[in-house]
């Protein structure tokens, strides 16, 4: 198993610029979660889908951020345009939906813009 | 409203001394409880978690932790730590008896390791 695989794994782009940062969720995972962490707020959860349906997306900042699941092996966060006070770490992690099970994270994409 | 708080941002112990962090949380319901370790440049672990019965738990590298309902505490022990342990760590809650649900994370402790 590759477990969660997150790319890029360092993105740097200028203010006004789109990026869309992909993941590769574990194969089976129903549930799949985009976290945030930055050194001033921790670990934040921007939205999190289940068999690809977004079902809480109460911590997207704004609407210059938007996620997709267009299948189960796949998603994307896009911020468009982005802003300096977007620089953080992303993470995504994936959960199998069975009780006992823990979350699964991959590496994090770190995003500076500039 | 639920939250984790990690009193310590950074503790330095010396290699082969004992360690203790702590973590305390706010939440309805017993929640599940979990102990996550990040490397530098890398995805969270999971170390150890709690869901119910023995309140004291063990996790890999020799980690455990202690449920104390009382104290709405979940402190993350280990009797002799290496210097492999340098890391950040979290302590994070989740909801009862809902598997794949979000987890809230505490900010994290630094930890480091001095010779």
């Amino acid at each position: 198993d590759a477990g969660v695989i997150q790319s890029p794994r360092h993105e740097v782009t200028e203010m006004g610029q789109e990026v869309t940062l992909r993941c590769k969720p574990i194969s089976g995972h129903d549930y799949l979660f985009w976290y945030r962490q930055t050194m001033m707020r921790g670990l934040e959860l921007l939205i999190y889908f289940n068999n690809n349906v977004p079902i809480d997306d109460s911590g997207m900042p704004e609407d210059r951020f938007s996620a997709k699941m267009p299948n189960a092996s796949f998603s994307t966060l896009k911020i468009q345009p982005s802003e300096p006070r977007d620089s953080a770490v992303y993470f995504c992690a994936t959960h199998s939906g069975k009780m006992y099970s823990p979350l699964h994270f991959g590496n994090g994409t770190r995003l500076t813009v500039t | 409203a639920q939250s984790v708080t990690q009193p310590d941002i950074h503790i330095t112990v010396s290699e082969g001394a004992s360690l203790e962090l702590r973590c305390n949380y706010s939440y309805g319901a017993t929640p599940y409880l979990f102990w996550y370790v990040q490397s530098p440049g890398q995805g969270l672990q999971l170390l150890l978690k709690y869901f119910s019965g023995d309140t004291l738990v063990q996790g890999i590298k020799g980690f455990e932790a202690e449920f104390k309902r009382s104290q709405s505490s979940f402190n993350l022990r280990k009797p002799s730590v290496h210097w492999s342990d340098a890391a950040e760590y979290f302590c994070a809650v989740g909801p009862p008896n809902q598997a794949g649900t979000a987890l809230i994370f505490g900010k994290g402790t630094t930890l480091s390791v001095s010779s």
